[in-house]
């Protein structure tokens, strides 16, 4: 299986409720990142933790880390229907620096 | 922040026709740019890696006579899909690295492009 793979696949929650997404690697990696794509557009940047950090914030966002474990989550407080999209997760490989692999994505829909 | 551009944002075009989208950074240089393809409801897979100057590194799997990739300055790289065919159709996303390590930690950071949605009919 791929290196990134998030969980679930697929959430659906009310507004103002909080979304919980999971991504588990396999190999160590620089840094990892979480990205956002509407439909059928591009990918928009969230938060790029490193392998020697534990936890970010970025507004709603919050973003840990567990390198024992290879695995990230991303939360999102306070949930919003504008945050409906897919959310994607990317590991930078220690060795290699630049070459992202991507998980297959969490859908999220925010009912409103 | 960086941006990166794409176009165009949408093509058609006939079977057995060639398609050439841009990518360029707006606001940053970028030795390193990534080119890859999204079907519906899947996951971006990684194509191409180019670097300015030299030939791109292609993915296992894609034919590089098929999607020829330049990149001949540090703000702009290329996309050429040759010979279309239905297949093909698909979402083209590039992306632009940038540098942004700190605390002794080497990392960089994607910005990705709007897409290419390419039908070939």
């Amino acid at each position: 299986s791929q290196q990134g793979e998030e969980d679930p696949q697929a959430l659906s929650i009310q507004e103002g409720e909080n979304a919980t997404m999971n991504c588990s690697y396999k190999t160590s990696i620089n840094n990892l990142q979480w990205y956002r794509q509407n439909s059928g557009r591009g990918l928009v940047h969230l938060i790029l933790i490193r392998s020697n950090e534990r936890e970010k914030h970025s507004g709603r966002l919050r973003v840990t880390l567990d390198t024992s474990k290879k695995s990230s989550s991303l939360l999102i407080t306070a949930s919003r229907a504008a945050d409906t999209a897919s959310y994607f997760c990317a590991t930078d490989a220690s060795n290699y620096g630049q070459n992202f692999v991507f998980g297959p994505g969490t859908r999220l829909s925010v009912l409103p | 922040g960086a941006v990166v551009s794409q176009h165009p944002s949408r093509v058609i075009c006939k079977s057995g026709t060639s398609v050439k989208i841009e990518c360029r950074s707006l606001d940053f240089q970028a030795t390193t740019m990534f080119w890859y393809r999204q079907f519906p409801k899947q996951s971006l897979m990684l194509m191409a890696t180019s670097n300015e100057g030299s030939k791109a590194t292609y993915e296992q799997g894609v034919e590089k006579d098929k999607f020829l990739i330049n990149h001949a300055s540090l703000t702009l790289s290329t996309l050429t899909v040759t010979s279309a065919h239905p297949e093909d159709s698909s979402f083209y996303i590039c992306s632009a690295s940038q540098y942004s390590g700190t605390s002794g930690l080497p990392s960089y950071e994607q910005y990705f492009g709007p897409g290419t949605r390419l039908t070939v009919t």
